[in-house]
């Protein structure tokens, strides 16, 4: 099993914070790694996705890629009460398949 | 260009009855897909379309049946319902190939009573 591991939360900032969210994944030949946002009663969006280890950088966003280490997470600057979200992180699998973490749950608080 | 759409957005039904839910996509990709999402569960694959004609048991396809109609359209079947499937379904598609971003549908929330 292909297992996709993510702190559920909540996780609760400030307004103006950077904001943290983890993902450890276990298929090690995994090449694809994306971060979906999920506000409440909504289907999931798409933020960013990475393939390469190291930083990528959009807007407030940044996602971080260590294949070594099986983790990917994302960051988001000068947090704002918008953000408060489920984020939930996906990966491809070497089986071709995506498997998707349970999310963790982000609040800002103003 | 709507993406990806859903219906019905809500629907309740009795233990035992029959429904389908209809997903399309005129984003001309190949390839969709059908999750549920329970709480604490997170997104869970049922069945999925890698192209048209072609169709695959996901991570919980007991209780379903799925249809690729066209490129399109790919429905999802509750022949006999029960309060387990009690859940939200999403449809996704993606272009297909080499791990390309999926695109979500709405979602319906389906209530069995």
């Amino acid at each position: 099993q292909k297992e996709v591991e993510q702190n559920s939360g909540p996780l609760s900032v400030p307004e103006g914070a950077i904001a943290s969210l983890n993902c450890t994944y276990s298929d090690r030949g995994s090449q694809s790694f994306f971060w979906y946002r999920q506000y409440s009663g909504k289907s999931p969006e798409l933020i960013m996705f990475i393939y390469s280890n190291g930083d990528k950088e959009d807007g407030r966003f940044t996602a971080q890629l260590n294949k070594a280490s099986q983790y990917v997470s994302l960051l988001i600057r000068d947090s704002q009460p918008s953000d408060s979200a489920t984020y939930l992180c996906a990966v491809w699998n070497s089986n071709y398949k995506l498997t998707f973490g349970k999310g963790t749950l982000l609040t800002v608080n103003p | 260009n709507a993406g990806v759409t859903q219906t019905p957005k809500f629907q309740v039904l009795k233990t035992g009855q029959s429904m389908t839910l209809q997903c399309a996509q005129d984003m001309n990709h190949n390839s969709m897909y059908w999750y549920r999402q329970d709480p604490g569960m997170g997104l869970r694959l049922i069945y999925y379309s890698a192209s048209e004609g072609t169709t695959d048991k996901g991570e919980v396809p007991n209780g379903y049946n799925v249809s690729r109609l066209n490129k399109r359209e790919f429905s999802l079947r509750l022949e006999s319902a029960a309060p387990s499937q009690t859940s939200v379904y999403f449809c996704a598609s993606e272009f297909g190939g080499a791990e390309e971003t999926q695109y979500f549908g709405p979602g319906t929330r389906l209530l069995v009573l």
